[in-house]
């Protein structure tokens, strides 16, 4: 079954530091990505995604992601945190082509950005 | 366009009573999900669709029953309410496999 494992429930950064979020996940077939935000009381918004194609994608709001294959990895980082970042950040998985539409997802990580 | 809409935003319900979660997207998507969301747990999937007609199971689809007779709607049924099912609810939708577009959620508590 797929897996996603999001390292650290909650990361603290000041602003203007980089951020890194982790992802890993596990899959039998060549996945498709995803970094979703949510906003307090507020629905999920897709920041960025990787289906195929060129491994570096870049999102909305200056945030991007690396999928490493070797690595099961697809981190979210961004070069310079702002407090409007603060917010809570989901990775989530599809199974490629014959299940896209079903996403397993992270359990979450809460960004908290210190002036 | 007003994109996925969910109704109620909020609603409290006794153990046993019934009730239907409202979903509706006015993008022409085919495929709706509705997910749970859980303190710690991230989002799980209940029920999806893949087209009008057509409906299965997610990964926690006990006490919750699914429809799809048109493509825009896709209510989401409570049996018989239970304290494990206070929770907050989102639907989405897709048209292209490539990311779903997220309601802004109903906050249910069962009590």
């Amino acid at each position: 079954a797929q897996s996603v494992t999001q390292l650290g429930s909650h990361v603290s950064v000041s602003e203007g530091a980089l951020v890194l979020l982790r992802c890993n996940y596990s899959s039998s077939v060549p996945p498709y990505l995803f970094w979703y935000v949510q906003y307090p009381n507020q629905g999920l918004q897709l920041l960025l995604k990787y289906t195929t194609g060129a491994t570096l994608v870049k999102g909305i709001n200056g945030f991007e992601a690396e999928f490493k294959k070797s690595e099961t990895s697809f981190h979210l980082t961004k070069p310079s945190a702002h407090m409007s970042d603060a917010a809570e950040y989901f990775c989530a998985v599809s199974d490629g082509v014959d299940s896209s539409y079903k996403l397993i997802f992270g359990s979450g990580t809460r960004l908290l950005v210190r002036p | 366009n007003a994109g996925v809409t969910q109704t109620p935003k909020f609603q409290v319900l006794k153990t046993g009573q019934s009730m239907t979660l409202q979903c509706a997207q006015d993008m022409n998507h085919e495929y709706m999900s509705w997910y749970r969301q859980d303190p710690g747990m991230g989002l799980r999937l209940i029920h999806y669709s893949v087209g009008a007609g057509i409906t299965d199971q997610g990964e926690v689809p006990n006490g919750y029953n699914v429809s799809r007779s048109t493509t825009e709607d896709f209510p989401l049924r409570l049996l018989s309410a239970a304290p494990s099912q206070t929770s907050v609810y989102f639907c989405a939708s897709s048209t292209d496999n490539y990311g779903y577009t997220f309601g802004s959620g109903t906050r249910l508590t069962v009590v």
